[in-house]
């Protein structure tokens, strides 16, 4: 039973648009989520995250929307940028705050950014 | 710098041999962890440990073994009984809400 659900396996944006990659969750004791970026071959970096009292996280080009009701959220880029181009994972974790945790991940979105 | 090491990046094994992949961190973290990551599956989880000395197993423990005999280190094993081990494996520490991870080690059986 997939507990993260990142139902698009892929997404293909404009150079300078919005870039929207969706989560879901089924598991309601979820009250952190993270987003990661990787690159292939290599291991995932750390984007944007969000705690489950908030609704918006707001990084640089990088937001994160928390809908807690529909158990739902998105991460937007704008403007997308080549460079952007990766695959994106969605990640909850049911023990925020704590040091020791486990993240349990979605299959990832592939994003592709054309000039 | 502090980060995560795994080596080797790249390692190819013949059936039947166990392989053991290395993982070592310098950034203090209590707790380690080790995924698997198979195109469509996203990354699932093996095996983690929060302290020296313990470890517990994840969703799909089966055919690996680790150790924990250093806070540094949390090595991964993988047995002859995995029945299809090529993939992409990765090591993470956590510290607080974040996740740090290594750059992968790219296991084929042939």
């Amino acid at each position: 039973d997939q507990q993260v659900k990142q139902n698009s396996p892929s997404l293909s944006v404009q150079e300078g648009r919005i870039s929207i990659l969706n989560c879901d969750y089924t598991n309601s004791m979820f009250d952190y989520f993270l987003w990661y970026k990787k690159y292939p071959a290599e291991g995932p970096t750390f984007l944007i995250s969000i705690s489950s009292i908030k609704d918006k996280n707001e990084d640089g080009r990088f937001t994160v929307f928390l809908n807690k009701s529909a158990k739902h959220l998105s991460l937007h880029i704008v403007p997308s940028q080549p460079g952007d181009s990766a695959v994106y994972f969605c990640a909850a974790s049911d023990n925020s705050g704590g040091s020791n945790y486990k993240l349990t991940f979605g299959k990832g979105t592939l994003l592709t950014v054309n000039p | 710098d502090g980060g995560i090491t795994q080596s080797p990046k790249y390692l190819f094994r013949k059936e039947g041999q166990n392989v053991t992949l290395s993982c070592e961190q310098n950034l203090n973290h209590d707790a380690m962890y080790w995924y698997r990551q198979d195109p469509g599956q996203g990354l699932r989880l093996i095996y983690y440990s929060q302290i020296v000395n313990d470890f517990q197993k994840g969703d799909i423990a089966e055919g690996y073994s680790v150790s924990r005999e250093k806070k540094e280190s949390f090595p991964l094993t993988v047995t002859s009984a995995q029945k299809n081990p090529t993939a992409f494996y990765l090591c993470a520490s956590t510290l607080d809400t974040e996740a740090f991870f290594g750059q992968g080690t790219r296991l084929t059986v042939v």
